[in-house]
């Protein structure tokens, strides 16, 4: 698994790109993921990447992979007030069982 | 709406008291995760059922436990609380026990030990 970090909080102006990075531990990891928390809700999926790549793309967000210093990025373009939320990384391996999430970096979009 | 529900909501209760948090997955989903949510320790994973059956276990103390039962609902069983059990505890379920698959989590249930 097991150690997924994440700098705890983040803010940045309304329009402007953020970027929310995550280290893990796990070398064998092979998806990782990140999700994202509005307040009183749950979890939700945002996107995810399969370790054989380095980078995806999808519409607003764009997910930066180095393996090799197993650092995981999430970059929000044109950052909206609706994107304030707490992003959480997570990670697993092929046939695990469990998603294994990092602390949550809480992003503040200032209007 | 992720489909997956849990209940109570909210839950204040006084310690070394006993609570049954409970759980229903998405319909089609056979696995069911539960995790525990606090301020200083980010999101734990507690406890994973997968048709019945215990799949994976993560941080989870002695005094909880949990069962996932023939209709696939799940609770999540917390004895003897703490002030320190006061968090809050997300289900999630998906198709399938591995982790490829996307997990769909529930709004929560937001337990209060005074």
């Amino acid at each position: 698994g097991e150690d997924v970090e994440q700098s705890l909080f983040l803010s940045v102006r309304e329009g402007d790109s953020s970027v929310i990075n995550c280290t893990y531990t796990d070398s064998s990891s092979t998806y990782l993921y990140w999700y994202k928390q509005e307040p009183g809700a749950g979890l939700q999926l945002l996107t995810y990447i399969f370790s054989n790549m380095d980078m995806k793309q999808d519409q607003r967000l764009t997910v930066l992979l180095n393996k090799k210093d197993k650092h995981l990025s999430l970059r929000i373009a044109d950052t909206q007030t609706g994107d304030s939320a707490i992003y959480f990384c997570a990670e697993t391996q092929t046939g695990a069982n469990n998603l294994f999430f990092g602390t949550g970096t809480r992003l503040t979009v200032i209007p | 709406d992720s489909g997956v529900t849990q209940t109570p909501k909210h839950l204040i209760t006084a310690t070394g008291q006993r609570v049954t948090l409970r759980c229903s997955p998405r319909s089609g989903d056979l696995s069911v995760y539960w995790y525990q949510q606090s301020l200083d320790q980010g999101l734990q994973f507690l406890i994973q059922y997968y048709n019945g059956e215990e799949r994976a276990k993560g941080n989870i103390l002695e005094r909880f436990s949990a069962q996932q039962f023939p209709d696939l609902h799940s609770e999540l069983n917390l004895s003897s609380l703490e002030l320190g059990d006061s968090a809050l505890y997300f289900c999630a379920s998906s198709v399938q026990g591995g982790g490829t698959g996307e997990l769909f989590f529930g709004e929560g249930s937001r337990l209060t030990v005074l």
